[in-house]
């Protein structure tokens, strides 16, 4: 069975600091990865999808890795700003013609001003 | 804009009575997913739908039902017989199947009482 831990589970930092959000999961034959964020009481929006073949997606600040083998994502935030703070949630989708997006429990991240 | 729209996004509703939640997209997708998400918890696929008039249980269907009659609408009724329904509910939907991103709606919070 399938399962996403994101370490930590809540990160405080500076604004202005580089950061490292981590998602490991722990059966290797993924379809896919998909990094989200989300805001208070509100719906994911997605920000990266890394294909299994990709090892990494860039989207402005913001990069993604992918290393299938050893089961382990990591979202890199460049120059955080306090408009990053928010939970990121990671979801890998199973191989094997799955539709299942199975979830990490996220990283809550606050970025002080 | 397109986009997917639910609605309400707070609804109240007594033990022992069903309610359905609205979920619509304008993004002209295939496949579109129910998910539960409680406090402290990864999100839970409670069912989704590849095409109209088809649609499959997720890891969490039990007390639950949906429909599939038109490409654009996925409702979900939640039954009286699911036994903790407090939780927000989200709805996605993606381009077809599994190599695409889940776009997400804003969710609605349901409490029961």
């Amino acid at each position: 069975k399938q399962e996403v831990t994101q370490i930590p589970a809540a990160l405080s930092v500076p604004e202005g600091e580089n950061l490292v959000l981590n998602c490991s999961f722990t059966d290797s034959a993924i379809y896919n990865l998909q990094w989200f964020r989300q805001d208070p009481g509100k719906g994911l929006t997605s920000l990266l999808l890394i294909q299994s073949s990709q090892r990494e997606q860039t989207s402005g600040r913001l990069n993604a890795s992918l290393d299938k083998s050893s089961g382990r994502s990591t979202l890199y935030i460049a120059a955080s700003q306090p408009g990053d703070s928010a939970t990121y949630l990671c979801a890998v989708r199973q191989g094997g013609g799955s539709e299942k997006l199975v979830f990490g429990k996220g990283t809550k991240l606050t970025v002080n001003p | 804009d397109g986009g997917i729209t639910q609605s309400p996004k707070y609804l109240f509703r007594k033990e022992g009575q069903n309610v359905t939640l609205s979920c619509e997209q304008n993004l002209n997708h295939d496949a579109m997913y129910w998910y539960r998400q409680d406090p402290g918890q990864g999100l839970r696929l409670i069912y989704y739908s590849q095409i109209v008039n088809d649609f499959q249980k997720g890891d969490i269907a039990e007390g639950y039902s949906v429909s599939r009659e038109k490409k654009e609408s996925f409702p979900l009724t939640v039954t009286s017989a699911q036994k903790n329904p407090t939780a927000f509910y989200l709805c996605a939907s993606s381009i077809h199947l599994a190599s695409y991103e889940q776009y997400f709606g804003p969710g609605t919070r349901l409490t029961v009482t």
